[in-house]
């Protein structure tokens, strides 16, 4: 059965930074594209970032460019999302997807991020 | 950016009712990469159909997909009461990927 679990969200003060994690199982994550997509109730499904199965591909929604970063591990089937000088906006809750070419096939429960003073 | 617009906002339907949803782009999706997904609520989104019209595993075939270019069609042919959800369309011809707003299918 194909996971992915979520965690690393929280309230986190605007300028402030979170490190999200998702843990993958079921499935041949190092073969896999990943992908970081958010959801807020006013602006709905926001895809965020992807990287390639090496990391020598990764791209960026331009509101989080030279604020987030992705990254993976292979080794411990786990992808990452640095989140940095975090802003109201981004408060959302985070899923991390499987990204088979573009399609998201598999999905985490998601984990909320919240930006507030 | 290519921008999504689901029509229509909100489809008020009666169990065994047939259900049509519109996905419209702003400009032409290459290869007709677009995919549906159906979400409840407190769940994450769940993939129905990709290639605008080819069903994913396990969904069932009352579930299509349809159309190329701007214009893309889900369709539900006899609704289950599993299947008042709210569904998303979503691009991948190009970055970055981008969703529709939604349409809710509710119970009339």
């Amino acid at each position: 059965e194909v996971q992915l679990v979520e965690s690393g969200g929280g309230l986190v003060q605007p300028g402030g930074s979170l490190r999200l994690s998702c843990a993958a199982s079921g499935f041949t994550f190092r073969s896999y594209w990943m992908t970081w997509v958010r959801q807020t109730p006013g602006k709905g499904l926001e895809w965020v970032a992807n990287m390639n199965q090496d990391g020598s591909e990764k791209y960026f929604l331009d509101s989080v460019k030279g604020r987030f970063t992705i990254s993976r591990d292979n080794a411990k089937n786990s992808l990452y999302l640095q989140m940095n000088s975090l802003r109201a906006e981004d408060t959302a809750v985070y899923y991390c997807a499987g990204d088979n070419r573009g399609v998201f096939d598999y999905w985490g429960q998601g984990t909320l991020v919240t930006v507030s003073s | 950016e290519i921008v999504l617009t689901q029509s229509p906002g909100t489809l008020s339907l009666s169990p065994g009712e047939r259900a049509t949803l519109s996905c419209r782009a702003s400009q032409s999706v290459s290869g007709r990469y677009l995919a549906w997904y159906q979400q409840k609520p407190g769940q994450a989104p769940r993939l129905l159909i990709y290639g605008a019209s080819t069903r994913a595993t396990g969904i069932p075939d009352r579930f299509s997909g349809s159309g190329s270019g701007t214009d893309f069609t889900l369709t539900i042919s006899r609704l289950e009461p599993e299947d008042f959800a709210v569904y998303y369309c979503q691009q991948y011809g190009s970055l970055p990927r981008t969703f529709g707003q939604g349409t809710k299918v509710e119970i009339k």
